[in-house]
């Protein structure tokens, strides 16, 4: 069965600092994508990086990278220079390659960023 | 760029009644989803749809009747409201493609009463 899970409900930091927020998956899929998203407070959703579980470097856009472990069937998210407006929920999602409409999501981190 | 609409915003229905969502997107996009958010429970997939015409059932079909007979167009019903229940439907659109990134709609918040 294909799964997607994210342990940390809820962390808490001080701004300008960096967060890393955990995700573990199963699939039984040799070639899978994994995705992280943000839900901001108004409820928007939105993409913000992908991992092809093909390439071993972490892929990184702006200050959001990705900590990728495949034996460990991990990616974490890490925000660097953490910003207000960086508190939201997010996701962390999977696609098999073989059933690429079978987008799995967990159950998301809350993540709260003080000043 | 484009955009995904979701019709109402808010909805209020009651026990028993059937109850339908729509969406609309403008990508150009030939996939479609319905998704189901709990509080603490993440997104759940009721239905997609690969192509216009083409339905496919999630995880949480049960309960719900899905409709895309445009392109740009995929809607929901739900067959008979629970008593209090209450969710968020995202209705949701990407390419044909597994390493593609899907684009979110912004909700219809559901009460039953």
């Amino acid at each position: 069965a294909q799964k997607v899970t994210q342990t940390q409900t809820s962390i808490s930091v001080v701004e300008k600092t960096t967060v890393t927020m955990d995700c573990v998956y199963e699939t039984r899929d040799s070639s899978y994508f994994l995705f992280w998203y943000k839900q901001t407070a108004s409820g928007e959703i939105v993409f913000l990086i992908r991992q092809d579980s093909y390439k071993k470097e972490n892929a990184t856009v702006g200050h959001y990278s990705l900590n990728f472990q495949k034996p460990k069937s991990s990616i974490g998210l890490i925000i660097t220079a953490t910003q207000i407006e960086d508190s939201a929920v997010y996701f962390c999602a999977m696609s098999p390659d073989t059933n690429a409409y079978k987008v799995i999501f967990g159950k998301g981190t809350h993540l709260h960023v003080l000043p | 760029g484009g955009i995904i609409t979701q019709t109402p915003k808010f909805l209020i229905g009651q026990e028993g009644q059937k109850l339908t969502l729509k969406c609309q997107q403008n990508f150009n996009h030939d996939t479609m989803y319905w998704y189901r958010q709990d509080s603490g429970k993440g997104l759940r997939l009721i239905y997609y749809s690969i192509t216009e015409n083409d339905l496919q059932k999630g995880d949480l079909s049960e309960g719900y009747d899905a409709s895309r007979e445009k392109k740009s167009s995929f809607s929901l019903t739900v067959t008979s409201a629970q008593k209090n229940e209450m969710a968020v439907f995202l209705c949701a659109s990407s390419i044909v493609q597994s390493n593609t990134e899907v684009f979110f709609g912004k909700g219809t918040r559901l009460t039953v009463v």
